[in-house]
């Protein structure tokens, strides 16, 4: 069946690097996802990659991804104030594209 | 594109109480989620559909709650009745098929308090 984990808490210094985990169990995961949430609003996507990428990177983001782990990882560089959110690891399966399953969300707290 | 709206954002109501929940999609999207967000449960799928037929309700609690899209710019979710238990943030999305990356867009959700 398909799970995501992800642990619940990260805190970092502005300007340091931020580096959230995530593992998933569905080895026919097509796409993984990150999305963040701002408090008081809705998820908004980041960043995601294909499963046959091992990495993508977007500006201050990387996402690693170890297919034979099952395991995920988003890298925030120069970490901000502003990016301090939660931030969730989804996946989504082959032939279920539309649905996608969440991690529990990752709380990212930067100190300035 | 307004993005997706949901009302109210604020609900509070008494225990046995019907309460329903609104929401528009983006336009031209044909795909409409509804998920609940609780400390102890993360984001819970409760129900999608497309093209305004529902695909998949495994994720929805019980008979309490029942989730209609009577058309393709208006969905509803309705809990009836309320529990305490029922406490938490619900959001809709909408994504468009076809699109490579699947991406599902949030609206602002509502934060429903049964007391």
């Amino acid at each position: 069946g398909e799970d995501v984990e992800q642990s619940l808490f990260l805190s970092v210094r502005e300007g340091d690097s931020s580096v959230i985990n995530c593992t998933y169990t569905d080895s026919s995961s097509t796409y993984l996802y990150w999305y963040k949430q701002e408090p008081g609003a809705g998820l908004q996507l980041l960043t995601y990659i294909f499963s046959n990428m091992d990495m993508k990177q977007d500006q201050r983001l990387t996402v690693l991804l170890n297919k034979k782990d099952k395991h995920l990882s988003l890298r925030i560089a120069d970490t901000q104030t502003g990016d301090s959110a939660i931030y969730f690891c989804a996946e989504s399966i082959t032939g279920g594209y539309q649905k996608v399953t969440f991690g529990i969300g990752t709380k990212l707290q930067v100190i300035p | 594109d307004a993005g997706v709206i949901q009302s109210p954002r604020h609900e509070v109501t008494e225990m046995g109480q019907e309460v329903t929940l609104r929401c528009k999609p983006i336009s031209g999207h044909d795909y409409l989620f509804w998920y609940r967000q609780t400390m102890m449960r993360g984001l819970e799928l409760l129900i999608y559909f497309n093209n305004n037929v529902p695909i998949d309700d495994s994720g929805m609690p019980e008979d309490r709650f029942s989730a209609k899209m009577p058309n393709a710019s208006f969905s509803t979710l309705k809990i009836q009745p309320s529990e305490p238990r029922d406490s938490a943030v619900y959001f809709c999305a909408s994504s468009l098929s076809g699109k490579s990356s699947y991406e599902q867009y949030f609206g602002p959700g509502t934060r429903l308090t049964v007391t």
